[in-house]
C-alpha cells in the first residue's frame, strides 16, 4: 500500500536557525498536506499543495511540492521558540482508498532560545 | 461553534475489558477518521468513513470497530482490550471532497492505558 515517509525523525535548532522537513511518498499524490501539532494538542491543518512544482508561503514557512508529486518539503527560515511541535506530512490514498488520508511519521522540531 | 469532540478525554482500562470512544462533529461534513498516535510511529488511521452508514478499514484496524450510525457522530470500538492499544487516539472530520484532498479537522483526543 501507499507509504509516505518522513525525515528528519527529530531536528533540534537554535533559535534562529533554519529548519527544514522532506516527505517522501511511494505513490503519486493528487495533493499534499501540511499539519503541525503542538506537544499535547492535537494536529492542526497548515496547507494543503496541489500542483506540480508548486510553492506557497506563509510568513517565515515555505511549502514545496515536487514535480513529480512525489515529495515535498517544508522550510521555516530563522526559527522562533513557537515553532515547536511535530510537523507531519499527509497524502490522499486515491483510488480504492478513497477518502484515505496517509500521514507521514512526523518531524519532532525543539527549538532553542 | 464546538468544531470535533471527543469523549472521553482519558481512559484506563484493564486488559480484556471493552469500551467506546465517542466521536461527534457539527460541522456537517461527510469524512470522518480515527487515529492513533504512538511515540515515534506518527499518526495511524485505524478506519475511516466516507458517508453516514459506510466504514473501511485503515492501515491498523485489527482489534477495533467503528459504526457511522448518523452523519455527525463516529464510534470506535475496543471489544477486548490489549496492552497493544495503548495510546492517543484523535478523531478528525473534513468535507467531502475528490477523495481525501480536503484538510481535517481533530479532536482533542483520548488518552487510552490499558493495563
Amino acid at each position: 500500500g501507499q507509504q509516505v515517509m518522513q525525515i528528519p525523525q527529530y531536528q533540534h535548532v537554535q533559535e534562529g536557525e533554519d529548519f527544514t522537513t522532506y516527505c517522501n511518498s511511494s505513490t503519486t499524490l493528487s495533493n499534499i498536506q501540511w499539519y503541525k501539532q503542538r506537544p499535547g494538542g492535537h494536529p492542526v491543518f497548515l496547507i494543503q499543495l496541489v500542483k506540480s512544482g508548486e510553492v506557497k508561503k506563509q510568513k517565515r514557512l515555505t511549502f514545496q511540492f515536487g514535480e513529480a508529486k512525489k515529495n515535498s518539503s517544508l522550510h521555516i527560515t530563522a526559527t522562533q521558540t513557537t515553532d515547536v511541535g511535530t510537523y507531519f506530512c499527509a497524502g490522499p490514498g486515491g483510488g480504492t482508498s478513497y477518502g484515505k488520508l496517509t500521514f507521514g511519521q512526523g518531524t519532532i522540531l525543539t527549538v532553542h532560545p | 461553534n464546538a468544531g470535533v469532540t471527543q469523549t472521553p478525554k482519558f481512559r484506563v482500562l484493564k486488559t480484556g475489558q471493552s469500551m467506546t470512544l465517542l466521536c461527534a462533529q457539527d460541522m456537517n461534513h461527510e469524512y470522518m477518521y480515527w487515529y492513533r498516535q504512538d511515540p515515534g510511529m506518527g499518526l495511524r488511521l485505524i478506519h475511516y468513513s466516507v458517508g453516514e452508514g459506510t466504514t473501511a478499514k485503515g492501515e491498523v484496524p485489527d482489534g477495533y470497530n467503528v459504526s457511522r450510525l448518523k452523519k455527525q457522530n463516529f464510534l470506535l470500538g475496543l471489544e477486548s482490550a490489549a496492552p497493544s492499544q495503548t495510546s492517543v487516539y484523535f478523531c478528525a472530520s473534513s468535507p467531502a471532497g475528490t477523495g481525501g484532498d480536503s484538510p481535517l479537522h481533530f479532536g482533542n483526543g483520548t488518552r487510552l492505558t490499558v493495563t
